[in-house]
């Protein structure tokens, strides 16, 4: 199948800082790609729809200034996390289908892993 | 979207055939019937989908009533390494359609 991968796999910051992680499909492009975010013992919960070329949109109650995406290229987007708190400390999860190949599925990368100290 | 209910826990015997149900009784002619699994830890993994047929895949087998109201998702011969959590999810398909995922059913396969 397809692989969508993510950079870092893990981060550790202080409070006040910002963090990006990146998620890339490595072998199809994607005009869109999907963030999710999933706290302990929960499920995944979408947090925004990252758009090639354009803005993203925000599921409603996510802070759009918060989680700044930047959807670079058709294998590329990027979640900025802005001034983390210990309370974003949580796992993000980012998904692509493919467009070019076209694919019916939707691919997860692996997850990186937000702790905010 | 169609909303899914599927049992919080199950347990299966290794070796053993895992049968996995989903209800989706609101489920539209155009959405697809999705599985997804999420090992600890890790991003969630593609399993199988169908529209009305059954389907089969290296990994599991999907079948899907006459009305389209429930599927089941079959693991032929289950192993400690398929312990994980199965997401059932119904949709439209296409580039642009986002995944909304319910709370699941944690498989434990027991030894």
């Amino acid at each position: 199948g397809a692989v969508v991968s993510q950079h870092p796999s893990w981060v550790i910051c202080k409070s006040g800082t910002s963090v990006k992680i990146e998620c890339r499909s490595l072998d199809f492009q994607a005009t869109t790609m999907f963030w999710y975010r999933q706290f302990p013992k929960q499920s995944l919960m979408l947090m925004a729809t990252s758009n090639e070329g354009s803005k993203a949109t925000y599921e409603q109650g996510v802070e759009k200034d918060k989680f700044l995406i930047n959807h670079a290229s058709l294998t590329l987007s990027t979640l900025t996390v802005t001034s983390a708190h210990p309370e974003d400390s949580s796992f993000y999860i980012c998904s692509a289908r493919g467009l070019i190949p076209i694919t019916d599925t939707q691919y997860f990368g692996p997850g990186t892993r937000l702790t905010v100290l | 979207d169609a909303k899914t209910t599927q049992p919080p826990s199950m347990d299966c015997a290794e070796g053993r055939a895992a049968n996995l149900p989903c209800n989706h009784s609101t489920i539209s002619g155009n959405e697809y019937v999705y599985w997804y699994r999420q090992i600890h830890s890790q991003g969630p993994q593609y399993i199988i989908h169908g529209l009305k047929n059954n389907e089969t895949n290296e990994m599991a087998s999907l079948i899907i009533t006459e009305d389209r109201k429930s599927s089941t998702l079959i693991l032929p011969h289950a192993t400690l390494r398929d312990t994980a959590v199965y997401y059932c999810i119904v949709e439209k398909g296409g580039a642009t359609n986002k995944l909304i995922f319910g709370t699941g059913t944690l498989l434990a396969v027991q030894p």
